[in-house]
């Protein structure tokens, strides 16, 4: 079975830019989250969807990210425009939902570098 | 809303017993888990504890106290490989975000 995997691994845009980061949730999972570790802090949790929903979106940062998953599948973050402070790398994770849960499984997570 | 404290570092020697702690405040609990993450790769998770008591995994087990809103991940014959950052998460209900502690980093040394 496939685990969480994200697109692109590595990224480098300038401040200004777009960037597009995708993430495909292991199949049956209803529960998609992104999260986000800058400069070796904390995972910091930024949106929540329960299939095409957004069930919490508290962590956005701003109005200049953007997450989607149309149809309960995959799910895109764009950044617009991108800023220094949005550099870091970004994780999305999925689950099952009831008992199981309870785990969360992570994707390698999108490394992004703003310059 | 929930917050979580460790510990920022621990160093410790192959072979050797470490306990990481964790203290959470939240509304509502849905149990405490923990995850490892190692360099440039994805937090994986280690254990899940609903009830208090301990859990054993291996070489790994992990504690918790709902009385005392704390819990620690207990790690036994440490090996090199088990240098990395260990984060301690909880969720106020099933249904919510996992919130992630700021996480400790273990140095193993020789």
């Amino acid at each position: 079975e496939a685990g969480v995997t994200q697109f692109p691994s590595h990224s480098v845009i300038e401040k200004g830019q777009t960037v597009t980061l995708r993430c495909d949730p292991i199949s049956g999972h209803d529960n998609l989250y992104w999260y986000r570790r800058v400069m070796g802090k904390e995972i910091k949790f930024l949106l929540h969807f329960v299939k095409e929903s957004k069930q919490d979106e508290s962590g956005m940062p701003n109005n200049r990210f953007l997450a989607e998953r149309t149809g309960g599948t995959y799910s895109t973050l764009k950044v617009q425009p991108a800023e220094l402070e949005d550099s870091g790398v970004y994780f999305c994770a999925s689950s099952q939902t009831g008992g199981s849960g309870n785990t969360i499984y992570f994707g390698e997570g999108s490394w992004l570098t703003v310059v | 809303g929930q917050s979580l404290e460790q510990p920022s570092e621990v160093t410790a020697v192959e072979g050797a017993i470490v306990q990481i702690n964790c203290t959470y405040q939240t509304s509502g609990f849905y149990g405490l888990s923990w995850y490892q993450q190692h360099d440039g790769g994805a937090p994986t998770f280690l254990s899940y504890n609903a009830l208090d008591g301990l859990e054993e995994t291996g070489r790994f087990s992990s504690f918790l106290s709902r009385s005392d809103s704390y819990g620690y991940l207990l790690l036994q014959e440490l090996q090199m490989k088990d240098s990395a950052s260990y984060f301690c998460a909880v969720r106020g209900t099933g249904f919510q975000k996992l919130v992630f502690g700021t996480g400790t980093r273990l140095l193993v040394s020789p």
